[in-house]
């Protein structure tokens, strides 16, 4: 079946230390999103990616990087810039076709301790 | 600046009629949309609205008024498993979604 995947699930990293948070989609969709999720607030855009080798800082690009060497993978490095890491992440991808329906990966839980 | 306004949080009964509110004040508008969120899971897509009307899809309508930047959400005949964040979003003029920070919904027996 066609969808999202991320992994892992649940991370719990040291401080100091970047973490990689793994997005693989078989939608054959062209653009992809990281969004972080906080209580109480909206999901944040981290960075986008529209095509392979390609892609834009979001709202909250700091202290995050990506890369998009394949269309169906989009890796989002946390590092120790990021002064507050701990949140759920979450992946998305979508077609071309402008009605903006989101497929979502079921996230990766990251906690800093 | 962009914002989407939702309350924080709603209380229904089982087997009622619950109305959630979003307004929204964008730069541009390419459509709105409602996604369902259960509490540690990812958001799933519930509703697309473009023209002003409403839009049914079983127990769930979505209804959008452009001119007043306004649109609800109606959840019918209420079940349990409806207990969760209801997320509403705006596609901006750059095609980007705007997020509002979602409406907890709880339903009681």
């Amino acid at each position: 079946d066609g969808g999202i995947t991320q992994s892992p699930k649940y991370l719990f990293r040291k401080e100091g230390q970047n973490v990689t948070l793994s997005c693989e989609q078989n939608l054959n969709h062209d653009a992809m999103y990281w969004y972080r999720q906080d209580p109480g607030q909206g999901l944040r855009l981290i960075y986008y990616s529209q095509i392979v080798n390609d892609f834009q800082k979001g709202d909250i690009a700091e202290g995050y990087s990506v890369s998009r060497e394949k269309k169906e993978s989009f890796p989002l490095t946390v590092t120790s810039a990021q002064k507050n890491p701990t949140a759920f992440y979450l992946c998305a991808s979508t077609g071309q076709d402008h009605t903006g329906e989101l497929f979502f990966g079921e996230g990766s839980r990251l906690t800093v301790l | 600046g962009q914002n989407i306004d939702q309350p924080t949080e709603m209380t229904a009964t089982e087997g009622a009629i619950v109305q959630i509110n979003c307004t929204y004040q964008t730069s541009g508008f390419n459509g709105l949309f409602w996604y369902q969120q259960h509490a540690g899971e990812a958001p799933t897509f519930l509703s697309y609205n473009v023209l002003d009307g409403l839009e049914e899809k079983g127990r769930f309508s979505s209804f959008l008024s452009r001119s007043k930047g306004y649109s609800y959400l109606l959840l019918k005949e209420l079940q349990m498993k409806d207990s969760a964040s209801y997320l509403c979003a705006v596609m901006d003029s750059n095609y980007q979604l705007i997020w509002g920070a979602g409406t907890k919904l709880i339903i009681k027996p």
